[in-house]
């Protein structure tokens, strides 16, 4: 069965420091991997996407990376702020079917002054 | 920047009712989708739209659920019959196309409380 696991669940960290989100998966073959943001009431905004010939991505402060053969996605943030506190979500699309794409649980961040 | 909209942000009904949830897509987008989330739990994939036809539909999108473009800029989510279980947050999103590289881009979704 297709899945996607993230870890950690939650994670507190100090306004300024950084961190790695770490995103394990199943889905085999699979076409791309994104990392979204999730504010609490919000729809999730796209971060990154990376296909699967693809090892990092960056978007500012976010840099994701991608190993294809142990199947594992990590998002690095840099000095991190007070409006990254957020849900982080990886989400895989099956080769088969790019619409029907599987969501992680999310790693929920929270950043402390 | 423009955005996908998604009306009522708030929806409560009894159970049995029928609801419509309505969704502005971004404007020159041609894929549209609709994703659910369950409190506490992951986004999980509805149904994709495309041409005005349904591509392709989760498991869970079953004979109570259908959707709509009934004009050149709404899209729908209509459930029959609605049930418990169906209290969600529904969310909207648009994409140019379907390629590896294209963005979904998500609405800030409705909130349904089936009572």
């Amino acid at each position: 069965k297709n899945q996607v696991e993230q870890s950690p669940q939650s994670l507190i960290i100090l306004e300024g420091k950084n961190c790695t989100l770490q995103c394990n998966y199943t889905v085999s073959p699979f076409s791309n991997l994104r990392w979204y943001k999730q504010d609490t009431g919000r729809g999730p905004v796209s971060l990154t996407i990376m296909t699967f010939s693809e090892n990092t991505k960056s978007n500012g402060r976010y840099t994701a990376t991608l190993d294809a053969d142990t199947k594992q996605s990590s998002l690095h943030i840099t000095a991190s702020q007070l409006s990254d506190s957020a849900s982080y979500i990886c989400v895989v699309s099956p080769y088969s079917s790019a619409s029907k794409i599987i969501f992680g649980s999310g790693t929920r961040l929270s950043i402390r002054p | 920047e423009p955005e996908v909209t998604q009306t009522p942000s708030h929806q409560v009904t009894q159970m049995g009712q029928e609801v419509i949830l309505r969704c502005v897509p971004i404007s020159n987008h041609l894929y549209f989708y609709w994703y659910r989330q369950i409190l506490g739990q992951k986004v999980e994939f509805l149904v994709s739209f495309y041409n005005n036809e349904i591509s392709e539909k989760s498991e869970i999108f079953d004979d109570q659920f259908s959707v709509e473009r009934p004009d050149g800029s709404n899209f729908t989510l209509k459930i029959r019959s609605t049930k418990l279980e169906d209290s969600a947050m529904y969310f909207c999103a648009s994409s140019r196309d379907n390629s590896l590289q294209e963005t979904q881009y998500f609405g800030p979704g409705t909130r349904l409380l089936v009572l």
